[in-house]
């Protein structure tokens, strides 16, 4: 039972563009959003999060959307940069579950 | 701040033996987790302790999978004895109060089973 999902592997965007990468969610019980990236043989490193009483949380070229009602968020990179290519995880509090992850590739 | 330290970085068994674990989390936080990752999953929580206490072990394999954080800091998995199927990244993470805040994660323990 897959709770948090993130339905694409991967996604290639030119630099500069906006990069968007989707999260779903099943539980309307989850409290707090948030997503972490993750380089090459390092652990996950925190990048932003989102309460589920917010529908908008930004930060530098950073931006989480909340859907409630469909059970969707989304995290929008903008301008996207090469430092940028890495996997994407969304998670979902109070238990941190995460989803397969999204590998992004920015391409100069 | 010191990040949460973890080893070995990389190790590698046979079937049928034992591995342990090692995870020291940052100083101050009373919540440890181990997460497993399968290449190309996410990670999946395998056990989270609040202190030294047990919180959730529900998808610890317990018939193989222990886990242990005696003192309320640090903490040891062990895999005794290990299958092919083991064969992940394990993920060692801590917040500073339970189901708050954000995860901070080491940098993992990558265990190949031959």
């Amino acid at each position: 039972d897959q709770q948090v999902k993130q339905n694409s592997p991967s996604l290639s965007v030119q630099e500069g563009r906006i990069s968007i990468l989707n999260c779903d969610y099943t539980n309307s019980m989850f409290d707090y959003f948030l997503w972490y990236k993750k380089y090459p043989a390092e652990g996950p490193t925190f990048l932003i999060s989102i309460s589920s009483i917010k529908d908008k949380n930004e930060d530098g070229r950073f931006t989480v959307f909340l859907n409630k009602s469909a059970k969707h968020l989304s995290l929008h990179i903008v301008p996207s940069q090469p430092g940028d290519s890495a996997v994407y995880f969304c998670a979902a509090r109070p238990k941190y579950i995460f989803g397969t992850g999204t590998r992004l590739k920015v391409l100069a | 701040e010191a990040g949460v330290a973890q080893s070995p970085r990389y190790k590698i068994i046979e079937k049928r033996q034992s591995v342990a674990f090692w995870c020291n989390p940052i100083s101050g936080h009373a919540t440890l987790y181990w997460y497993q990752q399968i290449l190309g999953q996410g990670p999946k929580l395998l056990i989270q302790f609040q202190n030294n206490g047990v919180v959730d072990d529900s998808q610890l394999p317990k018939d193989r999978f222990s886990a242990e954080r005696l003192k309320g800091v640090d903490s040891t998995l062990k895999i005794q004895p290990a299958k092919l199927e083991d064969s992940a990244v394990y993920l060692c993470a801590s917040t500073q109060e339970r189901n708050t805040g954000e995860l901070f994660f080491g940098e993992g323990s990558r265990l190949t089973v031959l």
